[in-house]
């Protein structure tokens, strides 16, 4: 199972409205309504931001949304804030029923 | 509150065996999916597999398939990941991470993760 494609780096100014995409295959992606996103600080554990494709868990900010158009996922972050800047990684579930991640993106306040 | 207390660095030579610890609490051990997940240093994250807690069942992506066994100990609520013959490249942060409240297809408390060290 080949890891899903984001782009490795996007950076953006306070306050813009940023977003990561995620693609993968009709096989994880694009079949199944299980794609989440994880948010990771610099030496912390990863941190659930969406899933599901599109739903925030509680305490997340709203700031945050997540879609899907075909075999690409896509992260939206309005209203960009400084301690946004993270690494940031999708994951699908799989037809093998598997789990595969995104090679992640880090995102930077420009 | 959910917690997951992994246990603590290793450092292992080329061709052992690592066994890492997750110690679950604030809720019922058996009723959620427990998976690892590594990440190499400044890599990004990989999925390694999950265990069924009731019923000890695994399942393991082709990649660790024979080299990977996932166990656990309800009596005192702890999952186990053990990595064999392990290489340079198996050097790693190793999370354990619970399946979603709301469902099975995400990850919604992490360990604080293992890093483990494979060096001669």
């Amino acid at each position: 199972q080949s890891a899903l494609t984001q782009p490795a780096s996007v950076s953006g100014s306070p306050g813009q409205s940023i977003t990561i995409s995620c693609t993968g295959t009709s096989s994880d992606v694009g079949g199944y309504n299980y794609v989440s996103w994880y948010q990771q600080h610099p030496g912390k554990a990863p941190k659930l931001m969406i899933y599901d494709v599109t739903k925030r868990p509680s305490g997340v900010s709203n700031r945050f949304s997540g879609s899907r158009s075909g075999n690409t996922a896509s992260l939206t972050i309005s209203g960009f804030q400084a301690e946004d800047e993270a690494d940031y990684y999708c994951s699908s579930y799989t037809s093998s029923s598997t789990w595969v991640f995104g090679g992640g993106t880090k995102l930077t306040v420009l | 509150q959910v917690q997951l207390v992994q246990s603590g660095a290793e450092v292992k030579k080329p061709g052992a065996s690592v066994k890492v610890s997750c110690k679950a609490s604030g809720y019922t051990f058996t009723g959620y999916y427990m998976h690892w997940v590594r990440q190499a240093p400044g890599q990004g994250l990989e999925w390694m597999g999950r265990i069924n807690p009731n019923s000890g069942g695994t399942n393991y992506p082709q990649k660790f398939q024979g080299r990977v066994t996932m166990t656990r100990d309800t009596s005192i609520s702890t999952a186990y990941m053990e990595l064999s013959s392990l290489r340079s490249d198996d050097t790693a942060v190793y999370y354990c991470a619970r399946d979603g409240e709301l469902g099975p297809y995400y990850l919604d408390y992490w360990g604080q993760g293992t890093l483990v060290t494979v060096s001669s």
